[in-house]
């Protein structure tokens, strides 16, 4: 598959850990945030998202939390599985007046078995 | 099942010869997007398009051009391509929004 991982900041984790993943984003005015996970070859897909008016949303092994105070993003993977290796995106939604996704850079997640 | 569609997959040419890159959602969804995605850079986006006829510039828009003659379909054409054009593209399609991407077009210009 196409390699989209060089250059980005990687993290290694062992099969079974917790992962946490961050991201900063860079507009006050955001009012919806996404999570994306891109394995090798394909498009991103949406794992979960959450709204300005939240500080945490949880999903089936993942939660994300939101800190507008310092405009920081995360997102946790219980019980990490080699099927979670992949590149996370995070994408704020700045919804002035239309819809528009700005993507962070990605952190490339390696889960060993 | 509710996707984007890319074709080609997979694309080598040359300098300067027109291409043209197609995308089509069944969402019925109107706001549409392209993105390059490159090493390092992340996701970036090209165009996208509110509506039909409706059209805008996003971040990196040099080089491509696009149509937005009906609602599913949102090609991106390259008049000219050139060697810093070679990279991996997605089409989105925002719903309620969410992005729903398509499975990437790698272009190669030689």
């Amino acid at each position: 598959g196409e390699s989209v991982g060089l250059h980005l900041p990687t993290l290694s984790v062992q099969e079974g850990d917790n992962s946490i993943i961050n991201c900063a984003y860079s507009n006050s005015a955001s009012d919806y945030f996404i999570w994306y996970k891109q394995e090798s070859g394909k498009g991103p897909q949406f794992i979960i998202d959450i709204r300005s008016n939240m500080d945490k949303r949880q999903g089936q092994r993942v939660t994300v939390l939101l800190n507008k105070t310092v405009k920081h993003l995360s997102l946790q993977i219980a019980a990490t599985q080699p099927g979670d290796s992949a590149v996370y995106f995070c994408a704020e939604n700045r919804n002035s007046g239309y819809s528009t996704l700005t993507f962070g850079k990605g952190t490339m997640l390696l889960v060993s078995p | 099942e509710a996707q984007v569609t890319q074709n080609p997959r997979y694309l080598i040419t040359v300098t300067g010869k027109k291409l043209t890159v197609t995308c089509s959602q069944n969402m019925n969804h109107e706001y549409m997007s392209w993105y390059r995605q490159d090493p390092g850079l992340g996701l970036r986006q090209i165009y996208y398009s509110m509506n039909v006829e409706v059209t805008d510039k996003g971040d990196v828009p040099e080089g491509y051009k696009v149509s937005r003659k009906e609602k599913r379909n949102f090609p991106l054409i390259l008049e000219s391509p050139s060697p810093n054009q070679t990279s991996l593209y997605f089409c989105a399609s925002l719903g309620g929004d969410r992005g729903y991407f398509g499975p990437g077009t790698r272009l190669t210009v030689t």
